[in-house]
């Protein structure tokens, strides 16, 4: 076990809805990446924060948003769903960057 | 994009046989990470070698890095069935803050 936590494990929502997906990171760390895998992919870096300001954006809309709070949790927010959203979505905490990251076991969204 | 690529895309060997696995990647990186992904889950860190580092051991893990040639391999010694998963080089590249770029993995099996 990491000590990541994510939360719901899965869910399944219709086209159009929005959702938020809850992370909490490992004690002690202070970086929080949000990750997106499609089926029979690798997972594509979405965010990072590091000390509650983003650090870092990958090729995600900007319906795709985050939040990382004083207690380094973190959410990410996805508006306006599409059925290509559906994916694993892994959270990741770490101390600071360039260092090891540890993954949660994600949660499995299916967008209808 | 990708940045890392993973070889083989698959691999089956039987236990007790050795398994190797190799990553090329393209660009300047501050360390490389490798990790286990059982059944499409979480991901399990694995090892952590930085740019400065030649090769890591880690149980029956041992890691490569060769960064004049931009590859990685990854050797898992006397092999189990209960190593069977979907193996991730992760790229932790230069000037870019700390976020993962994975390949699409390998996927390992072990046949008692």
């Amino acid at each position: 076990e990491t000590g990541v936590t994510q939360s719901p494990t899965h869910l399944i929502k219709t086209r159009g809805q929005q959702v938020t997906l809850r992370c909490s990171s490992q004690s002690g760390h202070n970086t929080v990446s949000w990750y997106q895998q499609a089926l029979g992919q690798g997972p594509q870096f979405i965010f990072q924060y590091y000390r509650e300001e983003e650090n870092g954006r990958g090729n995600f809309p900007p319906r795709f948003s985050g939040l990382q709070f004083p207690n380094y949790s973190s959410e990410l927010n996805v508006n306006a769903l599409e059925l290509d959203d559906s994916a694993l979505y892994l959270c990741a905490s770490a101390v600071g960057t360039n260092t090891e990251a540890f993954f949660g076991q994600g949660t499995r969204l299916t967008v209808v | 994009s990708q940045q890392g690529e993973e070889d083989p895309q698959a691999l089956s060997i039987q236990e007790g046989e050795n398994a190797t696995m190799n990553c090329s990647y393209k660009t300047s990186i501050n360390n490389l990470q490798w990790y286990r992904q059982n059944s499409g889950r979480g991901l399990v860190h694995l090892i952590l070698i930085r740019s400065n580092e030649r090769e890591k051991h880690s149980g029956r893990l041992r890691v490569t890095l060769d960064t004049s040639k931009k590859s990685s391999s990854l050797l898992i010694t006397a092999s189990r069935a209960a190593d069977t998963a979907s193996y991730f080089c992760a790229t932790d590249a230069r000037n870019q803050g700390g976020k993962l770029i994975f390949g699409q993995g390998t996927e390992l099996s072990v046949k008692p």
